[in-house]
């Protein structure tokens, strides 16, 4: 199992306030990722990171941001949680851009509840 | 707009019949596609994967085969066992992107 540890596993917080969800790897992979999953659609990427201090969006970034101040951490915030990021979040990471031969591993996932 | 479809989202199988579990894109740059599975309280797994240049790629009971005219493919597991039960997800992913595009994911269920 890649080395991926995920933190808090579970948080329940109220709407409006800071949330700071963490991501750690002992890969040293170049790539890391922010998904949430919820029923209906799948894994949706939120934000993704090809390197320290660079990220990017992806197609469910509104309300999120990220940071990425050294290899093994990547760290998803949510500046004011509203219900609707009541979700699972998934960190991935991978060694190589996603192409053949290559995958992305996820970690354990984080429930997060926002009341 | 929906990329990566996978139209059921459930299916039941009987212990060591076949499951064909089935992924449809709409996108013609992706190239390279995945099959994760997931459990309850887990994060996802890599399973298989294609690329685009193949029709069919095997790995023990899982095989995975790409039909590029239909923009089709499909995950084949034989013989199914009870543990194979979970939700797998269809990904997607195009030339040097970074981004996997997931499916909704179908719900397979193996009884014994």
């Amino acid at each position: 199992d890649a080395g991926i540890t995920q933190s808090p596993r579970h948080k329940v917080t109220e709407t409006g306030t800071p949330v700071t969800l963490r991501c750690h790897q002992t890969e040293n992979h170049r790539y890391m990722y922010w998904y949430r999953q919820d029923p209906g659609h799948g894994l949706r990427l939120i934000h993704y990171s090809y390197g320290v201090k660079d990220t990017d969006k992806g197609e469910v970034s509104d309300g999120y941001s990220v940071s990425r101040s050294k290899t093994e951490d990547f760290l998803l915030t949510l500046e004011s949680a509203t219900s609707s990021q009541t979700s699972v979040y998934f960190c991935a990471i991978s060694e190589m851009q996603t192409s053949e031969g290559e995958t992305q591993y996820f970690g354990p996932g984080t429930r997060l509840l926002v009341l | 707009d929906q990329q990566v479809k996978q139209n059921s989202p459930s299916l039941s199988v009987q212990e060591g019949r076949i499951s064909i579990l089935n992924c449809d894109y709409t996108n013609s740059m992706f190239d390279y596609f995945l099959w994760y599975k997931k459990y309850p309280a887990e994060g996802p797994t890599f399973l298989i994967s294609i690329s685009s240049i193949k029709d069919k790629n095997e790995d023990g009971r899982f095989t995975v085969f790409l039909n590029k005219s239909a923009k089709h493919l499909s995950l084949h597991i034989v013989p199914s066992q009870p543990g194979d039960s979970a939700v797998y997800f269809c990904a997607a992913t195009a030339g040097s992107n970074y981004k996997l595009t997931f499916g909704k994911g179908t719900l397979l269920t193996v009884n014994p």
